[in-house]
């Protein structure tokens, strides 16, 4: 069965550095999303990409925050300067052309320190 | 707007039932039902659309009320698998991305 994976599982980085979460999303998918669950909380929306390009994108994607999709494969999160609330876990989601069901990858669990 | 689940948390034993809630303050396109285990990723569950088609599992139930705009999940003869938090997400408002409410903590016991 296809499957959204996610690189790494986990990551530990120091307040103020850069991190990129990368996401391969099913291959004839053309939505794809990024979103946070903070521990014990809700998943909360992130932003949208469709087309190559952002459609839609929530309060908490600020300017620290950029996606990407570099080639026909891989959907990446940038966050420039993370920051302690930062820590999360981070769910990349695709959709197929249906546009129904949510595919979500296993996560990455990003810790700042 | 986030969607708003009740109740916040189920203890069953094995064998008994559930209802879920989720309604939310806006016009739903559609509602999904997503489970998540632990540490795991959310799991797709079930979808309604606005118009009553829904796409989903044998096992599992829903109702989608578009005049109120509420959804329900219905668990039927709880399986001890059947222990996560239970997630609904919406699509409202013309936004395509997914809301999701606070989730409902399920726990079926022996």
């Amino acid at each position: 069965e296809p499957e959204v994976t996610q690189t790494p599982s986990h990551q530990v980085t120091q307040m103020g550095q850069e991190v990129i979460l990368r996401c391969v999303p099913i291959s004839n998918h053309l939505y794809f999303y990024w979103y946070r669950q903070i521990l014990g909380q809700k998943v909360e929306f992130l932003v949208s990409f469709y087309n190559n390009e952002i459609s839609e994108k929530s309060e908490i994607f600020d300017d620290q925050f950029s996606v990407e999709r570099p080639d026909g494969s891989n959907f990446t999160l940038k966050i420039r300067s993370t920051k302690l609330e930062d820590s999360a876990m981070y769910f990349c989601a695709s959709v197929g052309p249906l546009n129904t069901e949510a595919f979500f990858g296993q996560g990455t669990r990003l810790t700042v320190v | 707007q986030q969607p708003v689940q009740s109740p916040q948390a189920v203890i069953l034993r094995e064998g008994e039932d559930a209802v879920i809630n989720c309604s939310s303050s806006k016009a739903l396109y559609s509602v999904h039902w997503y489970r998540q285990k632990h540490g795991e990723a959310p799991v797709f569950l079930m979808i309604l659309l606005k118009g009553g088609e829904q796409k989903g599992h044998e096992k599992i139930s829903a109702s989608f009320n578009e005049k109120k705009q509420q959804s329900s999940l219905y668990l039927t003869a709880s399986q001890l698998s059947y222990s996560g938090t239970y997630f609904c997400g919406t699509e409202q408002g013309g936004r395509r991305a997914l809301t999701f409410g606070s989730g409902t903590r399920l726990q079926v016991q022996p």
